[in-house]
């Protein structure tokens, strides 16, 4: 099993849409999770950090379910410019495992 | 600020040459790593680092070297360029293993 898997989608919506998607985690014992948005064959830039009460950035919420082992993205009010891939980390031991991620399409 | 620098940001080999690729960071992390991402595939880890003098295997290291000679760089060694090498390198840099990755702007590598 995969330490960090991914629907790779593509989700294609409409600008102004809601699009939300999960990344499942192996790992029980992890601790950090981070979203990450990487453009086409650009470095990942991080999103942000999830925390475990679920946290909000303006048209980004992200949430944490231990219990289940997943990790959440919902963006609201779609923009053009949020056509991307988004990456699920989370720690694994000593390191960061990335998942092969989401890609999302945002049309006109 | 520069962060994490990587050169060169392309670069086409030979079969059987071989080359480095740089990284840098002046942030005063302490982990750093190398990964490859295959076109439509996520990143694989290559080799990390969490100080000076010590390095670890990720998940893909044959074929890599690395060394960690200073806090500040982490060079990768390909000895013997092959054509399943030819991919695009991503070094990063962390404070510790629990925060953020910060990376670099990529290396493309060809090798015919």
């Amino acid at each position: 099993r995969k330490e960090v898997e991914q629907d790779p989608g593509p989700f294609n919506v409409p600008e102004g849409a809601t699009v939300a998607f999960n990344c499942t985690y192996s790992n029980s014992a992890s601790q950090s999770f981070f979203w990450y948005r990487q453009d086409c064959r650009k470095e990942p830039k991080l999103l942000m950090s999830v925390y475990s009460s679920g946290n909000e950035d303006g048209r980004f919420t992200a949430q944490l379910n231990r219990a289940s082992q997943y990790i959440s993205l919902l963006i609201r009010d779609s923009k053009l410019s949020d056509s991307a891939t988004y990456l699920c980390v989370v720690n694994d031991d000593y390191k960061l495992s990335f998942g092969a991620g989401t890609t999302v399409t945002v049309r006109a | 600020n520069a962060g994490v620098t990587q050169t060169p940001k392309f670069r086409i080999l030979k079969i059987g040459q071989s080359m480095t690729l740089q990284c840098a960071q002046d942030m005063n992390h302490n982990y750093m790593y190398w990964y490859r991402q295959d076109p439509g595939m996520g990143l694989k880890l290559i080799y990390y680092s969490v100080g000076a003098g010590i390095t670890d295997k990720g998940e893909v290291p044959n074929g890599y070297n690395v060394s960690r000679s200073t806090t500040e760089d982490f060079p990768l060694r390909l000895e013997l360029a092959a054509p399943s090498q030819t991919s695009v390198y991503f070094c990063a840099s962390s404070p510790n293993s629990n925060q953020p990755q910060h990376f670099g702007d990529g290396t493309r590598l060809s090798i015919l």
